[in-house]
């Protein structure tokens, strides 16, 4: 089985500070990691993945596999950063040539001015 | 379309009525997804759709759900005898490969369906 978990329901910081989602998956196999943000009134849209190991709106993820972990670091968060945020996992070989894209519930990110 | 299209954006039903919630994909996308969102549970995987394969169903939470596919392009999630705890809201979302994110291919989602059982 497959599992993502984002411990932090919600998240404050002050506009300036660094931010840090965290994100723990569980799998056994070799996982692709997501983060995926929803603004407010928005679609959910993809933020960034491991394997491009880049940085989006100054947001960047690395995968850490000896501590199963996948977080997602900014150094200085802007008040545009608030939304929700949501670390998505692709693993398991689901038989109906598909693999299971699991999420975790997510963190919502309030930055305050 | 330029994006994932759902309707209806809203729908209020009573508790035991059956619905109907649609989604247009991407045009030539050939994979589609519907998850559901609810407060505090965040997103669940509901059904798989790839080309012509049969759909991976492996999310459905019960037998009074079930989704079509007609002509590889618009999808229908069908809710049957409609619970509260239905209440949530559908996403719909689509991606053009046929290894769901496993080489890349990024997975564009709709604005969702809200859905509200009183």
């Amino acid at each position: 089985a497959q599992r993502v978990t984002q411990p932090e329901k919600l998240l404050s910081v002050f506009k300036g500070a660094p931010v840090e989602l965290k994100c723990n998956y569980s799998y056994s196999g070799s996982p692709e990691l997501f983060w995926y943000v929803q603004y407010s009134r928005q679609r959910l849209q993809l933020l960034l993945r491991h394997i491009s190991r880049e940085s989006i709106k100054g947001f960047t993820a690395d995968l850490n596999k000896g501590e199963t972990s996948f977080h997602l670091k900014k150094p200085f968060a802007q008040e545009e950063d608030s939304a929700m945020y949501y670390c998505a996992l692709n693993g398991e070989y689901s038989g109906a040539g598909s693999y299971q894209l699991t999420f975790g519930k997510g963190t919502k990110l309030s930055v305050i001015p | 379309g330029a994006g994932v299209s759902q309707s209806p954006s809203n729908k209020v039903t009573e508790k035991g009525k059956d619905v109907e919630l649609r989604c247009d994909p991407i045009s030539g996308h050939t994979a589609l997804y519907w998850y559901r969102q609810s407060l505090g549970q965040g997103l669940e995987f509901l059904i798989y759709f790839q080309g012509n394969s049969a759909p991976d169903k492996s999310g459905l939470p019960s037998d009074r759900f079930s989704a079509e596919r007609t002509g590889g392009s618009v999808s229908t999630l069908t809710i049957q005898r409609t619970q509260q705890e239905d209440s949530a809201v559908y996403l719909c979302a689509s991606s053009s490969g046929n290894d769901r994110g496993r080489t890349g291919n990024t997975i564009y989602f709709g604005e969702g369906s809200w859905l509200t059982v009183v």
